[in-house]
């Protein structure tokens, strides 16, 4: 079973932190991509990395791929309330169509 | 419409009971996936269609769940004799062939009661 970790699995912190949650697997991927969910929501895709070393910045959002495809990490700069929620990220495998998720991390941001 | 859509949203079933669940799909997706999300979980993938036909159905959990996508585009996941360990957010995602960007629904919060 292929799984992908995320860490921490609660964050909460104050308003204009800055803050990085992870996620790992022992196997590779050929791509990653990282959600958002809202409570009585579906996930809405932030982005996707396929490139070992990639680096995709959405606003305050910046998101990374290890160089051995095997981890990524997003970091949230000057957190907001409205960034509030569920983030997950899911992985996909060679040759698969599948997409393995994460727990996820759920994050509250205080004003 | 311009998202995947899901009804109904909420369902409450007395255990025993089958349920039907609907998704209507990105017009153009060609592939449907069902998923499961447990409450404090990330979901968990259950089946997958590429048009009518039903590739892979290896997540679905017990013989009393089935679905189906008769003509390609909207799918119907049915739980038969519902249970308490059935109560969970059902998810439906589609996407274009070939193609690992899924698009997800809103979800239907099963409760079995």
């Amino acid at each position: 079973t292929q799984l992908l970790e995320q860490s921490p699995q609660f964050l909460s912190i104050q308003e204009g932190e800055n803050l990085t949650v992870y996620c790992n697997s022992s196997s590779v991927f050929s791509s990653l991509q990282w959600y958002r969910q809202e409570p009585g929501e579906g996930p809405v895709l932030l982005v996707t990395v396929v490139t070992g070393g990639e680096v995709k910045k959405l606003k305050r959002l910046t998101f990374q791929f290890g160089d051995a495809r095997k981890d990524s990490s997003l970091h949230i700069t000057a957190a907001q309330p409205g960034d509030t929620g569920l983030y997950l990220c899911a992985g996909a495998w060679a040759g698969s169509y599948q997409l393995t998720f994460g727990k996820g991390t759920k994050l509250s941001v205080i004003p | 419409g311009a998202g995947v859509s899901q009804s109904p949203r909420y369902k409450v079933a007395k255990r025993g009971q089958d349920v039907a669940l609907r998704c209507d799909p990105i017009s153009g997706h060609v592939s449907l996936f069902w998923y499961q999300q447990a409450l404090g979980q990330g979901p968990e993938f259950l089946t997958y269609f590429q048009n009518e036909a039903q590739l892979d159905k290896s997540g679905l959990p017990s013989d009393r769940f089935f679905a189906e996508r008769p003509e390609g585009s909207v799918s119907t996941l049915k739980i038969q004799r519902t249970q308490q360990e059935d109560s969970a957010v059902y998810l439906c995602a589609s996407s274009f062939p070939g193609y690992n960007e899924q698009f997800f629904g809103p979800g239907t919060r099963l409760t079995v009661l």
